[in-house]
């Protein structure tokens, strides 16, 4: 069983619509880290966080320590947020992050 | 500053060939990460440096693949022979680290394909 879940797998919005992605971990971390990857493969880091909760224009990410579960939120989705979202997380054992399988969204005009 | 430089950006090659991958991390940055992505098991970590040394290379799936980091500007990983199921996305990611959370800077990626 992967350490990191991501939920959805796969979504799909409206152009405007407020998107959720959700991610839940198994193991004690240090951080976790939102991930962004457009479909031309590049790979950029969102946030990084062990606490609380950032946000950066139109995206917030939260984490709860206790319940080992953070979320990223998309407001006023745009075609161009179309992309996959990993969540991975430093474990508290180590430097490397742990993967999700990522959520492949779809924001259409 | 450049960002994280991986070459070559895509590599075709035939099974038993050798191929290696090159990554020049961010300048400043103490640890350099080599990661692998496939469509079946999404990303995993090969192995990791911090200040040029092997630190964790228990990613590295057999004694087929091989890295190295002769200074800190620059850092290999070689296939040999090479198989067509390590067909897949070779990222180099490099970070500075502090504790044990770091924000890591990628590469663009090598895409591998091996007949």
């Amino acid at each position: 069983k992967n350490e990191v879940e991501q939920s959805p797998q796969n979504l799909t919005a409206q152009e405007g619509e407020f998107i959720t992605i959700n991610c839940s971990y198994s193991v004690g971390i240090s951080a976790l880290h939102w991930l962004q990857q457009h479909p031309g493969g590049g790979i950029v880091s969102l946030f990084m966080l062990s606490s609380g909760k950032k946000k950066h224009g139109r995206l917030i990410a939260t984490i709860n320590i206790q319940e080992k579960h953070s979320s990223l939120h998309i407001t006023a989705s745009h075609p161009r947020d179309s992309a996959v979202y990993i969540c991975a997380v430093n474990s508290n054992s180590g430097y490397a992050l742990n993967f999700g399988k990522g959520t492949s969204l779809l924001v259409t005009p | 500053d450049a960002g994280v430089i991986q070459s070559p950006r895509h590599e075709v090659t035939e099974m038993g060939q050798e191929v290696t991958l090159r990554c020049k991390p961010i300048s400043g940055h103490n640890s350099l990460f080599w990661y692998r992505q496939t469509m079946m098991r999404g990303l995993e970590l090969l192995i990791y440096f911090n200040n040029n040394v092997p630190i964790d290379d228990s990613g590295m799936p057999e004694d087929r693949f091989s890295a190295k980091m002769p200074n800190a500007s620059f850092s290999t990983l070689k296939i040999q022979p090479s198989e067509p199921r390590d067909s897949a996305v070779y990222f180099c990611a490099s970070s500075l680290l502090a504790g044990f959370s770091n924000e890591q800077f990628f590469g663009p990626g090598t895409r591998l394909t091996v007949l």
